[in-house]
């Protein structure tokens, strides 16, 4: 079946560096893929999401990169403070774009 | 307020008992979809819904109901509670143009574990 491979599963950097967490999705006609932030007990929420007719897209100190032909997507977030530690899950379309299929999810720990 | 709702959002319940979680939406939403979230697995979808009476399969429906009789509620039903649903419940609900997804709205969870 279709999947949605998400690494690293745990990412620790120091406070103001970058952190990049990369996902690999196997069906080709996904053309959704949104991010989502899951702070410690709290439900997921989107923070950014990208179509596959752009190849980047940013706000603020978050961006997404995607690269259709080798079915690959990024997030990116640039100066991490220590509100950004969360667990962030990647997903992507498919079924003619009616569900979601999710990566595991990465850990990221913001050090001080 | 746009929300999403669930009840119970803690439920401690024993093998075999049935139960239903319910979830409930106020921004019109045509999709919803119940998930479970356990560790290092992410969030597997369980059913879905495109509208009312309008319901399907997601990755893991084995043992769970869904009924979609109003645009707003979508309650999961747990007919024969086993052991290895324990989980965290997540339902969610989106606007949904025929090809076109959009943001999923989630609502607070619902931690069921079954003795």
């Amino acid at each position: 079946g279709e999947n949605v491979e998400q690494h690293p599963s745990t990412l620790s950097v120091q406070e103001g560096d970058s952190a990049v967490i990369k996902c690999t999705y196997s069906d080709s006609a996904s053309n959704y893929f949104p991010w989502y932030k899951q702070e410690l007990g709290k439900r997921p929420q989107l923070i950014i999401d990208i179509r596959s007719n752009v190849g980047e897209k940013k706000d603020q100190r978050i961006a997404v990169t995607l690269n259709k032909t080798a079915k690959h997507f990024s997030l990116h977030i640039t100066e991490t403070q220590p509100e950004d530690s969360a667990v962030y899950f990647c997903a992507a379309s498919i079924n003619s774009n009616y569900q979601l299929i999710w990566g595991a999810g990465t850990k990221l720990i913001i050090k001080p | 307020e746009a929300q999403v709702t669930q009840n119970p959002r803690y439920l401690i319940t024993v093998t075999g008992k049935k139960l239903t979680v319910t979830c409930s939406q106020n921004m019109n939403h045509e999709y919803m979809s119940w998930y479970r979230q356990d560790p290092g697995l992410g969030l597997r979808q369980i059913y879905y819904s495109m509208n009312v009476e309008a319901t399907d399969k997601g990755d893991v429906p084995e043992g769970y109901k869904v009924s979609r009789k109003e645009k707003r509620n979508f309650p999961l039903i747990l007919e024969s509670p086993s052991p290895n649903q324990t989980s965290l419940y997540f339902c969610a609900s989106s606007h949904s143009l025929w090809d076109s997804p959009y943001e999923q709205y989630f609502g607070p969870g619902t931690r069921l574990t079954v003795t």
